[in-house]
């Protein structure tokens, strides 16, 4: 089946930096991917819609000037949570539409 | 809007026992449904999913659900529980195949020995 891979799988950093998460579909071209997270012990919410050559789409309650979403080409997505803080910890998840959705193996990011 | 109500947040089964991880949704056009299943720190994945073809829809590792449209459910059963089963269940609902996804809150299935 299809490939969706994320980078980097877990990442640490301290509060008030920013953290870039990359989406990718390895073998196939998406021009929508979504943007999941998920907390400890809860179900995943959506948090964008991102498209490829235009602007993402925030569920409400998400921060666009927070989670700036990238979709420079039709295999990349970008999430980059922007002056992190410890409640941004999460499991963030990506899936890219081909013929069906794909989800990526997700990324675990720790803010100390 | 659409959602999804999984009922139960944990479910103990003994092993080889029956599965019944029970999941109604709610939707103003046709669904598409699925089944995940989330390992501890691992990623999502597919079970099996409904897009309008067969109610009974059969799925990776003996899994299976039939979609019943006047109980708007699409429970999940599996005949005989193994110790792999053992994880976090996801039911979910979207418009269509390249759409948002919604999911249902999680269902933890424990199988005893």
């Amino acid at each position: 089946g299809a490939v969706v891979s994320q980078h980097p799988s877990w990442v640490i950093c301290k509060s008030g930096t920013s953290v870039k998460i990359e989406c990718r579909s390895l073998d196939f071209q998406a021009t929508t991917m979504f943007w999941y997270r998920q907390f400890p012990k809860q179900s995943l919410m959506l948090m964008a819609t991102s498209n490829e050559g235009s602007k993402a789409t925030y569920e409400q309650g998400v921060e666009k000037d927070k989670f700036l979403i990238n979709h420079a080409s039709l295999t990349l997505s970008t999430l980059t949570v922007t002056s992190a803080h410890p409640e941004d910890s999460s499991f963030y998840i990506c899936s890219a539409v081909g013929n069906e959705q794909f989800f990526g193996p997700g990324t675990r990011l720790t803010v100390l | 809007a659409q959602s999804v109500t999984q009922l139960g947040s944990h479910v103990s089964v003994s092993e080889g026992a029956l599965v019944l991880l029970r999941c109604n949704y709610s939707s103003s056009v046709p669904p598409y449904l699925f089944w995940y299943v989330q390992y501890p720190n691992q990623g999502l994945q597919l079970l099996l999913k409904y897009t309008s073809a067969a109610t009974l829809v059969k799925g990776i590792n003996g899994f299976e659900a039939e979609f019943k449209k006047s109980e708007t459910s699409f429970h999940l059963t599996k005949p005989s529980a193994h110790m792999r089963d053992a994880a976090e269940y996801f039911c979910a609902v979207s418009e269509g195949a390249d759409d948002k996804i919604i999911f249902g809150k999680g269902t933890r299935l424990h199988i005893l020995p």
